[in-house]
């Protein structure tokens, strides 16, 4: 069965440094991988996505992830983060018939 | 663009109490989803809609939980009775046609939070 793994539940990372959120997923066929943002009191917004191609992908708000096949990862970085990056970021992997299944999510907290 | 708009924002119940919520997707958008965002966990998919039709409705608690998007645009959810494990965000979230493109993307509402006592 198919499913995301984020081991990072929580992250701490002062304004100006670099930001990097682990994902992990497992499921049988070229997976469709996701990275969504939620800011307190918001809905979930697309940060980027992989459907195939070039494994680096770039997204809005100066992100960047990177496919793995041969880790199953995904994992998404931002070389300085702002304040207002401060939120809970989700990975998920598109199953079938454009059905998400999520991540548990990871809090990034920006300290100044 | 307006986006998805979904009321009400917060609902507080007392448990066996019925409750509903309602969407609006983007106009054009013919796939609606219901999602259910537990704290702490990432959503979980209760419904999809295709036009008004269902086309995954497999973790809907369909002893208590319903939804219906009869004419294809809004759509409501609703629980009765409600339990304590029901308090969660509601998520609903619409795409372009997903018979025609697999992976639109989902725009979401901001939710309705709902708090069973």
């Amino acid at each position: 069965a198919q499913s995301v793994t984020q081991p990072d539940i929580h992250i701490t990372v002062s304004e100006g440094a670099s930001l990097e959120l682990r994902c992990n997923y497992s499921y049988g066929a070229t997976p469709y991988l996701f990275w969504y943002v939620q800011s307190p009191g918001q809905g979930l917004q697309l940060l980027l996505k992989y459907f195939s191609g070039d494994t680096l992908v770039q997204g809005i708000k100066g992100f960047e992830a990177e496919f793995k096949r041969s880790q199953s990862s995904f994992n998404l970085r931002k070389p300085s983060v702002h304040w207002s990056d401060a939120a809970e970021y989700f990975c998920a992997v598109g199953v079938f018939w454009g059905k998400l299944q999520f991540g548990a999510g990871t809090q990034v907290v920006v300290t100044p | 663009e307006a986006g998805v708009a979904q009321s009400p924002r917060y609902k507080i119940i007392e448990k066996r109490q019925s409750v509903a919520f309602w969407c609006n997707p983007i106009s054009g958008h013919a796939t609606l989803y219901w999602y259910q965002q537990i704290l702490g966990q990432g959503p979980k998919l209760l419904i999809q809609f295709q036009n008004n039709g269902v086309v995954d409705d497999s973790q809907l608690p369909k002893d208590r939980f319903s939804a219906e998007r009869l004419k294809g645009v809004d759509s409501t959810l609703k629980i009765q009775p409600a339990k304590l494990e029901d308090s969660a965000v509601y998520l609903c979230a619409s795409s372009l046609d997903v018979v025609a493109e697999a992976y639109n993307e989902q725009f979401f509402g901001p939710g309705t939070r709902l708090t069973v006592l």
